[in-house]
């Protein structure tokens, strides 16, 4: 069975970072596209990122171009998203997900974790 | 950016009755070289994270019941629940991932 379990979310003021982290089970990591997004009772769901099997290749939604990082460890079977400089508009419960049928970065996602929230407030 | 607008926002179908959900794309997603359209759809419960329903539009995802329908090409895709059943009270989402940024639909919130 498919697993993806996100951690690191938290409360943090404006201008901070966290870094989140999602770890896979119950299918071959290295062999998926992976992807981060995000959801707000505002903006509904928002695609932040994606990466490719090896992590040679990532792409991000404009929003966060320059203060999110994807990355990823396939021999830790583990995803995720540095973000740094965050601002209010960064609030969000973010998910990661598996990507499947990708060409490139275009995939949708068949499995998704059930999300860690991110809080950003003085 | 491929804009995703859904409609209605709200709708309130009895038991048994059929509901319909409408999904327009501010262009296209219908990829020639293949003719697949790149279009999903999602059902998201409360407090739960979204559960894919369709790809390609019309592809139904294994274990996902009969009553779920999905059509469409181009810009306009329509989800329908054939006969609305109690646990599909939820809020229902299109996707499109033809291009980045890959963008989703506001949402249609289905209630009985």
């Amino acid at each position: 069975e498919v697993q993806l379990v996100e951690s690191g979310g938290g409360l943090v003021q404006p201008g901070g970072s966290l870094r989140l982290s999602c770890a896979a089970s119950g299918f071959t990591f290295s062999s998926f596209w992976m992807t981060w997004v995000r959801q707000t009772p505002g903006k509904g769901l928002e695609w932040v990122a994606n990466i490719k099997q090896d992590g040679s290749e990532k792409y991000y939604v404009d929003s966060v171009k320059g203060r999110f990082t994807i990355s990823r460890d396939n021999a830790k079977n583990s995803l995720f998203l540095q973000m740094n400089s965050l601002r209010d508009e960064d609030t969000a419960v973010y998910y990661c997900a598996r990507g499947r049928y990708c060409s490139g970065p275009n995939c949708y996602s068949d499995s998704w974790g059930q999300g860690t929230l991110v809080t950003v407030s003085s | 950016d491929i804009v995703m607008t859904q409609s209605p926002e709200y709708l309130t179908v009895s038991l048994g009755e059929r509901a319909t959900i409408n999904c327009k794309s501010s262009q296209s997603v219908l990829y020639s070289s293949n003719n697949k359209n790149y279009l999903a759809w999602y059902q998201q419960k409360p407090g739960q994270p979204p559960k894919l329903l369709f790809y390609w539009a019309s592809t139904r995802e294994s274990g996902v019941p009969d009553r779920f329908s999905g059509s469409g090409s181009g810009t306009d895709f329509t989800l329908t629940i054939s006969r609305m059943q109690a646990e599909d009270v939820a809020v229902y989402f299109c996707h499109q991932y033809y291009s980045t940024p890959l963008t989703f639909g506001q949402g249609t919130r289905v209630e009985i």
